[in-house]
């Protein structure tokens, strides 16, 4: 099976400060997509980011940027200046070019300390 | 204006009950999805329509009837309601059924069996 995996299931931050969450898969495919959603306590499922694997550039959106490592088949997401918002929980996925379903992580519930 | 909407956002039946959860987007997407999300938060695909075609049945029971009566719709019945059906339903729709696409997703159904 391929697989995604968080390793941290609990994540905290101060405020303002940054944090790294990590993301590692599997795939056997040359071509992906991987993807970071946010689920904050309302439960809605909010994309973060998005990182085509053909592209070599690591994909930014304002505060968040990843660290897309794939000959490691990492994929890390950073948050800088940590806001009270961003407490939730982070789900890391990994979509194949030929496939259509997303593979989900188990999540990082990630804290922000005022 | 809401993306991908679901109805209901709560449902708490008896066991052995059936129950339907609605789904609908109007982003004019090809392809809709559903997710169950266990009490550990881990998400798995359920199923998944493309142009109201079935193109994905995981391992679900066949208490598990999804039907799509046009692209902007894709409803979830289950019969005969078991306890472990107890979790939070998410339907989600992309622009196409390949792994190119973001995945948007609704703000989930917390089904509670009793």
């Amino acid at each position: 099976a391929q697989t995604v995996t968080q390793s941290q299931p609990e994540m905290s931050v101060q405020e303002a400060e940054t944090v790294t969450l990590s993301c590692t898969y599997d795939t056997s495919e040359s071509d992906y997509y991987l993807f970071w959603y946010k689920q904050p306590p309302s439960r809605q499922m909010i994309l973060v980011i998005r990182q085509e694997a053909y592209k070599q550039q690591n994909a930014t959106e304002n505060r968040f940027s990843v660290n897309f490592q794939k000959a490691a088949k990492s994929f890390s997401l950073k948050i800088s200046d940590s806001q009270l918002g961003d407490a939730a929980m982070y789900f890391c996925a990994r979509s194949g070019a030929g496939s259509y379903q997303l593979t989900f992580g188990k999540g990082t519930k990630l804290s922000v300390i005022p | 204006d809401t993306a991908v909407s679901q109805t209901p956002k709560y449902l708490v039946t008896q066991m052995g009950n059936d129950k339907s959860i609605k789904c609908e987007q109007n982003l004019g997407h090809d392809t809709m999805y559903w997710y169950k999300q266990d009490s550990k938060k881990f998400l798995k695909i359920m199923f998944s329509y493309n142009n109201k075609e079935l193109i994905i049945n995981e391992t679900v029971p066949n208490r598990f009837s999804p039907k799509s009566p046009d692209k902007a719709h894709l409803n979830l019945h289950i019969n005969s309601l078991e306890l472990g059906d107890s979790a939070v339903y998410f339907c989600a729709s992309s622009q196409e059924w390949q792994g190119t696409d973001t995945q948007y997703f609704g703000p989930g159904t917390r089904l509670t069996v009793l």
